[in-house]
């Protein structure tokens, strides 16, 4: 199998705080993960490319100072929402590499009042 | 070039019906075409992917068909149930990224 978590499923946050969401490959190893953003009946959006060891890459327009990601060990790889905005309500899913392949988490919903 | 334009946005079929999803893409260096299966509120899935080398392949009740000359590329779910309900993707991967279509909002009637 190549299953891929998520943690938390969902957040609400005051404006103003800094989220954290965990993305965990669960019996793979996986050296890139990606990121991205889903808006309500809209396509994904990829944010960045996390490579285990080595500073992410962002996609264009996205601010790497406010969405900050570390990809600490091959199963792991961490997204922390900056000085969130109601604006950065979204669904946020993880993905993970497995060859060719990639397998998705089951996103975390991101609220900010 | 990057683009993937998928279609229908929506598409209806009574169970047991075929429905089929259409992608089309212009750059010649994608080399792996997943879909993916999304249900509300839940990450996508992968159902099925083919290289482009091959013109066709069957998992189950998903067949992908693959035009290289075209640059297209489509999904048929054969014998489609209720449970198959669901928002579908195709995709195409250049250096390791996924560029999506736009989704297909599929509704299968009972």
């Amino acid at each position: 199998g190549a299953v891929v978590s998520q943690h938390p499923s969902w957040v609400i946050c005051k404006s103003g705080t800094s989220v954290k969401i965990e993305c965990r490959s669960l019996d793979f190893q996986a050296t890139t993960m990606f990121w991205y953003r889903q808006f309500p009946k809209q396509s994904l959006m990829l944010m960045a490319t996390s490579n285990e060891g080595s500073k992410a890459t962002y996609e264009q327009g996205v601010e790497k100072d406010k969405f900050l990601i570390n990809h600490a060990s091959l199963t792991l790889s961490t997204l922390t929402v900056t000085s969130a905005h109601p604006e950065d309500s979204s669904f946020y899913i993880c993905s993970a590499s497995k060859g060719p392949e990639q397998f998705f988490g089951p996103g975390t919903r991101l609220t900010v009042l | 070039q990057q683009q993937v334009k998928q279609s229908p946005q929506s598409l209806i079929v009574q169970k047991g019906g075929i429905p089929i999803i259409n992608c089309a893409y212009e750059n010649t260096a994608f080399d792996y075409f997943p879909w993916y299966q999304q249900f509300p509120g839940k990450g996508p899935a992968l159902l099925i992917a083919i290289r482009p080398d091959v013109s066709e392949k069957k998992e189950g009740r998903f067949t992908i068909s693959f035009n290289k000359s075209a640059k297209q590329f489509s999904l048929h779910i054969m014998d489609s149930q209720p449970g198959d309900s669901a928002t579908y993707f195709c995709a195409a991967r250049h250096t390791g990224k996924l560029i999506f279509g736009q989704g297909t909002t599929l509704q299968v009637k009972p």
